[in-house]
């Protein structure tokens, strides 16, 4: 069964400094993909960053990266310098091919709050 | 604006009445589906559409009722809710994958009082 966990409930992280957000994961399938979101208090889910499992490299988008680590079933978003408007939730996702690609199960969330 | 609008932003409900929530996607996605958000809880998965064949039902009680007449559109007719219904309900739509994102609407604050 696919199971997403974030153990952080909330982060803090003061402004222009880098934080780490954790999310593991478990999942039985060879082939999956790995998605983190952001959702601002608009309540609207952005979509930040995907991995795939058979990827070599950890993606990179702009000050977002992704510490994709299989053997221990680990994806942890890095935000690099970061930013006011970086205050929000974030949700780490995942979605097997078994299932047919279409069920997308996420984490309970952690709440980032950027300090000036 | 991420191309999957719902409507309305907001709603309040009596629980004997009879709504719908609206979604609609334009981005040419072939997957709908509908979470509930709640309070202290992670995003649960409702339904999934895919070609507009429903293909996941995850134990929802009967007072949700899910329709997609077409790849675009999906709704959510809701009738005799109860106050812990109440919670953000967010569309979103996808090509069918794991390889790709979902994008999601702005959701629909629900509110049963």
């Amino acid at each position: 069964a696919q199971k997403i966990t974030q153990t952080q409930p909330g982060m803090f992280v003061q402004e222009k400094e880098a934080v780490t957000l954790d999310c593991t994961y478990d999942t039985s399938d060879p082939s999956y993909g790995l998605f983190w979101y952001k959702q601002p208090s608009s309540g609207e889910m952005i979509f930040l960053i995907y991995q795939g499992s058979y990827d070599q490299q950890n993606a990179t988008e702009g000050r977002y990266s992704l510490n994709f680590q299989k053997a221990r079933k680990s994806a942890n978003l890095v935000i690099s310098a970061s930013q006011l408007g970086d205050s929000a939730m974030y949700f780490c996702a995942m979605r097997e091919i078994n299932t047919g690609g279409f069920k997308t199960i996420f984490g309970a969330g952690t709440r980032l709050f950027v300090k000036a | 604006e991420t191309g999957v609008t719902q409507t309305p932003r907001h709603l309040v409900m009596g629980m004997t009445n009879k709504k719908s929530l609206k979604c609609e996607q334009h981005l040419g996605h072939n997957a709908m589906y509908w979470y509930k958000q709640s309070a202290k809880k992670p995003l649960e998965l409702m339904f999934v559409y895919s070609l507009e064949e429903r293909v996941e039902n995850n134990s929802v009680p009967s007072r949700f009722s899910p329709e997609c007449p077409n790849s675009s559109h999906l709704f959510l007719h809701l009738h005799t809710l109860q106050p812990e219904d109440s919670a953000l309900y967010l569309c979103a739509s996808s090509l069918q994958g794991a390889g790709t994102e979902a994008f999601f609407g702005q959701g629909t604050r629900l509110t049963v009082v």
